[in-house]
């Protein structure tokens, strides 16, 4: 079984600051790993995924992120955040060739002016 | 190219009655999911279904909840005699496939048991 620990449930972070939300996996077989932004009152948007390859992935609206394996680990980066990133944030995994995604309990970015 | 559609998006049920909630995916798409977020908590998996089929019910309480996708129609969650322990967000997802394929989100149901 695969789980998910977001080391941080909530975030605040000044505009135009950078921010990093950590991300921690464990799992017994290979996976690909997912983040997902929900605004208020919204379903879930995909911001990027990891399935093979570069380790660094490029997502939406400016976000990345980087896959370590050694350190099980896939923290998210953004150089320059805006007021409208203000959102949860969720890291997800899946087996690799699976289905079902497992969740981390998110974190809460508050972007203040 | 219209989304996950969910609806109702908002549903208030008493104490033991039945809970419908459905799930039209995305066009082409023919795997759903359904995921329940409760208050101040991530998303857990509950099902996985293709047309017809229940691949994988894991996540799915034993008692009272069921799930279909029928060769016609939306997916269907159902929840039989709620209980306030009910109350969550309820969310569906649908893919093209496994296996890395990005599953994409409805805007959710949101269940209040009285």
């Amino acid at each position: 079984a695969q789980s998910v620990t977001q080391l941080d449930s909530q975030v605040p972070v000044f505009e135009e600051a950078p921010v990093e939300l950590r991300c921690n996996y464990s799992s017994s077989v290979s996976v690909y790993l997912f983040w997902y932004v929900q605004y208020p009152n919204q379903g879930l948007q995909l911001l990027l995924k990891y399935l093979s390859g570069s380790t660094l992935v490029k997502g939406i609206n400016g976000f990345e992120a980087e896959f370590n394996k050694s350190q099980t680990s896939f923290h998210l980066r953004k150089p320059s955040v805006h007021i409208s990133d203000t959102a949860e944030y969720f890291c997800a995994v899946s087996k690799a060739a699976g289905n079902k995604l497992t969740f981390g309990g998110g974190t809460r970015v508050l972007v203040k002016p | 190219n219209a989304g996950v559609m969910q609806n109702p998006r908002h549903l208030v049920r008493r104490r033991g009655q039945e809970a419908r909630l459905r799930c039209s995916p995305m066009k082409g798409h023919s795997h759903v999911y359904w995921y329940r977020q409760l208050p101040e908590e991530g998303l857990k998996f509950m099902v996985y279904l293709q047309k017809e089929n229940i691949i994988d019910e894991s996540g799915m309480p034993k008692e009272r909840f069921s799930a279909e996708f029928p060769k016609e129609g939306p997916s269907i969650l159902r929840i039989q005699q709620v209980v306030r322990g009910d109350s969550a967000a309820y969310f569906c997802a649908s893919s093209s496939g496994t296996g890395g394929e990005t599953q994409y989100f409805g805007p959710g149901t949101r269940l209040l048991v009285l």
